[in-house]
């Protein structure tokens, strides 16, 4: 089983709609969790970190599931700008380093 | 407040030469990471490295290919008698640290380095 495992997509949405990712991760020591955006040929940027309560910024809702060792990226009235690919990344702290890991990416393409 | 640098940032090689790529992490970060990404692929975990010392290396392939990060200078990373499938993106990313969480858990990624082997 992959450390960090999501659907790649590509998901197609009109512009305005909602749209949701998953991400499951193996590790359930795991301790701190982001989503990062990644446009085509640049590098990734972080968008938001994961919180136990869920956090939202803006259109964007992050939630964490730790029983089931699952986290989600909720995205609302979905924009053309938003058309990246998106990635779990997964952190764990072992022997006082952290071991950072990414998921593959979900492919997200907003359509006018 | 200069963030993460890489250079080359396009580098073209012809098989059998060698390939080496720099990173100058963010000012206060000590932790660098290099990763690879294929056309169409996700990122690749390749090395982790603290200043003087290879933290984890279980991403890098076995032969021709090293990472240092010397006390003072840039991160290196080291491809020697390249191949075509060595053809990808490489990216640094630096971190502040390992305390406390979840503070440190940001990476700050330079623009990447683009290798094409011919």
């Amino acid at each position: 089983r992959k450390e960090v495992e999501q659907d790649p997509g590509p998901f197609n949405v009109p512009e305005g709609a909602t749209v949701a990712f998953n991400c499951t991760y193996s590790n359930s020591a795991s301790q701190s969790f982001f989503w990062y955006r990644q446009d085509c040929r640049k590098e990734p940027k972080l968008l938001m970190s994961v919180y136990s309560s869920g956090n939202e910024d803006g259109r964007f809702t992050a939630q964490l599931n730790r029983a089931s060792q699952y986290i989600s990226l909720l995205i609302r009235d979905s924009k053309l700008s938003d058309s990246a690919t998106y990635l779990c990344v997964v952190n764990v702290l072992s022997g006082g380093y952290q071991k950072v890991t990414f998921g593959i990416g979900t492919k997200l393409q907003v359509i006018p | 407040n200069a963030g993460v640098m890489q250079n080359p940032r396009h580098l073209v090689r012809r098989r059998g030469q060698e390939a080496r790529l720099r990173c100058s992490p963010m000012k206060g970060h000590s932790h660098v990471y290099w990763y690879r990404q294929l056309p169409e692929e996700g990122l690749k975990f390749m090395v982790y490295l603290q200043k003087e010392n290879i933290i984890d290396e279980s991403g890098m392939p076995k032969e021709r290919f090293s990472a240092e990060f010397p006390k003072e200078g840039p991160s290196i990373l080291r491809i020697q008698q390249v191949v075509r499938g060595d053809s990808a993106a490489y990216f640094c990313a630096s971190s502040k640290g390992t305390a406390p969480f979840p503070n440190t858990g940001e990476l700050f990624f330079g623009e990447g380095s683009r290798l094409t082997v011919l």
